[in-house]
């Protein structure tokens, strides 16, 4: 069964600090992995989207890695800040011709920054 | 430039009723997909329409259906409405390849009485 299993489940750190998000998916077939950000009460915003051959990307304060061999994605916050208190949702897309195909998401983590 | 546009933002309906929720995707956008989120299941695939044809589809009954227009504006349909389908509505807009970022509008809140 396609699956995405992100971890932990829920994080707090403080402002400032680093952190990094796990992802562990069993999608087949691969065509993308993408974090999304979603603040409470709105829609996730798209932070990466990254192909079987790209193993890292970045958006700003950001970083996103992939080890396709594996089958694991990691999502590093680097100085984090107040506004970064969201939930990290992480998504497979089965994929399929040029569509995006299927999209399995995984149940997120709450991240909490406390000053 | 608008984002993505979902009306209403909450509505309540009892079971056995019907609905029509609505998406407005971004200009220039052709693919617009919806999604079902709730706390116990998360974010769940519903289908996505591209150039007013369903291209993928989720894992949802038939009772839930929608259709795309030619302006690219979408429609999602959930009849024989079920307590369990309480649940926020969100629609996404992309140019539509497979690598394309989508983008979310706020969604609608359903809740079944």
């Amino acid at each position: 069964k396609n699956q995405v299993e992100q971890s932990p489940q829920s994080l707090i750190i403080l402002e400032g600090k680093n952190c990094t998000l796990q992802c562990n998916y069993t999608v087949s077939p691969f065509s993308n992995l993408r974090w999304y950000k979603q603040d409470t009460g709105r829609g996730p915003v798209s932070l990466t989207i990254m192909t079987f051959s790209e193993n890292t990307k970045s958006n700003g304060r950001y970083t996103a890695t992939l080890d396709a061999d594996t089958k694991q994605s990691s999502l590093h916050i680097t100085a984090s800040q107040l506004s970064d208190s969201a939930s990290y949702i992480c998504v497979v897309s089965e994929g399929g011709g040029g569509s995006q195909g299927n999209l399995i998401f995984g149940k997120g983590t709450k991240l909490s920054v406390k000053p | 430039k608008a984002g993505v546009t979902q009306t209403p933002r909450y509505l309540i309906k009892t079971r056995g009723q019907q609905v029509t929720l609505s998406c407005s995707p971004i200009s220039g956008h052709r693919s617009v997909s919806w999604y079902q989120q709730t706390p116990g299941q998360g974010l769940q695939f519903l289908f996505e329409y591209f150039s007013e044809t369903q291209r993928n589809k989720g894992n949802f009954p038939g009772r839930f259906s929608g259709r795309q227009f030619s302006n690219s504006r979408s429609e999602m349909n959930v009849s024989t409405l079920e307590l369990g389908d309480s649940a926020l509505y969100l629609c996404a807009s992309s140019f539509g390849g497979y690598n394309q970022p989508q983008h979310f509008g706020d969604g609608t809140r359903l809740s079944i009485l």
